[in-house]
């Protein structure tokens, strides 16, 4: 079954310190990989995709995300973390049937 | 300018009515999208439409349904409502169907059944 996993609830940094989201995907053929960040009561807001090319891939708000095809992984990364990303994270994959899988969600706290 | 504009942003009403909720995006997308959010903020897809034409349509009770007048509106019309339904509510649009393209959302509609 094609899934993505999120395997933290949450995640929780000091302001300037690097941050790393972990998502892993199983999906047929070659994946198509989003992140999306949801602040409390709007709407999911696209950061970065991966479709080809390079592993590494740069969004939105100095988010990055890297791709490793071996173990079935795209990390979001930010070098330096901002109160003001704290917010939900999700990650995404495209499925069969034009169908986009979205992970479970991480809740990022960033604390001062 | 709002890319994609769902309404009532809040919906509380009881069980067995019926509702609607509108969703309408100037983006100019082909494929426009339901969502819907539980408590534990798991999204889940319903349904979707390309050019007025369903392509998606998730398990979901035929209590839901889906009406596109043109492909920038895509409207959710829910009978007989239950309490099981509560939920946020997400429109979203992309610019076209084969998914590459990254999905555009409102902000929600968030129902409660009493």
């Amino acid at each position: 079954a094609q899934s993505v996993a999120q395997p933290e609830d949450q995640v929780n940094v000091a302001e300037g310190n690097p941050l790393t989201v972990k998502c892993t995907y199983s999906v047929s053929g070659n994946p198509y990989l989003f992140w999306y960040v949801q602040y409390p009561n709007r709407g999911l807001q696209f950061l970065l995709k991966y479709i080809t090319g390079d592993n590494l891939v740069k969004g939105s708000y100095g988010f990055e995300a890297e791709f490793n095809k071996s173990q079935t992984s795209f990390h979001l990364k930010k070098p330096s973390a901002l109160v003001s990303d704290s917010a939900l994270y999700f990650c995404a994959a495209l499925g069969g049937g034009f169908k986009t899988i979205f992970g479970a969600g991480t809740r990022l706290f960033v604390k001062a | 300018d709002t890319a994609v504009s769902q309404t009532p942003k809040y919906l509380v009403t009881q069980m067995g009515n019926d509702k609607s909720i509108k969703c309408e995006q100037n983006l100019g997308h082909d494929t426009m999208y339901w969502y819907k959010q539980d408590s534990k903020k798991f999204l889940k897809i319903m349904f979707s439409y390309n050019n007025k034409e369903l392509i998606i349509n998730e398990t979901v009770p035929n209590r839901f349904s889906p009406k596109s007048p043109d492909k920038a509106h895509l409207n959710l019309h829910i009978n007989s409502l239950e309490l099981g339904d509560s939920a946020v509510y997400f429109c979203a649009s992309s610019q076209d169907v084969q998914g590459d393209q990254p999905q555009h959302f409102g902000d929600g509609t968030r129902l409660s059944i009493l």
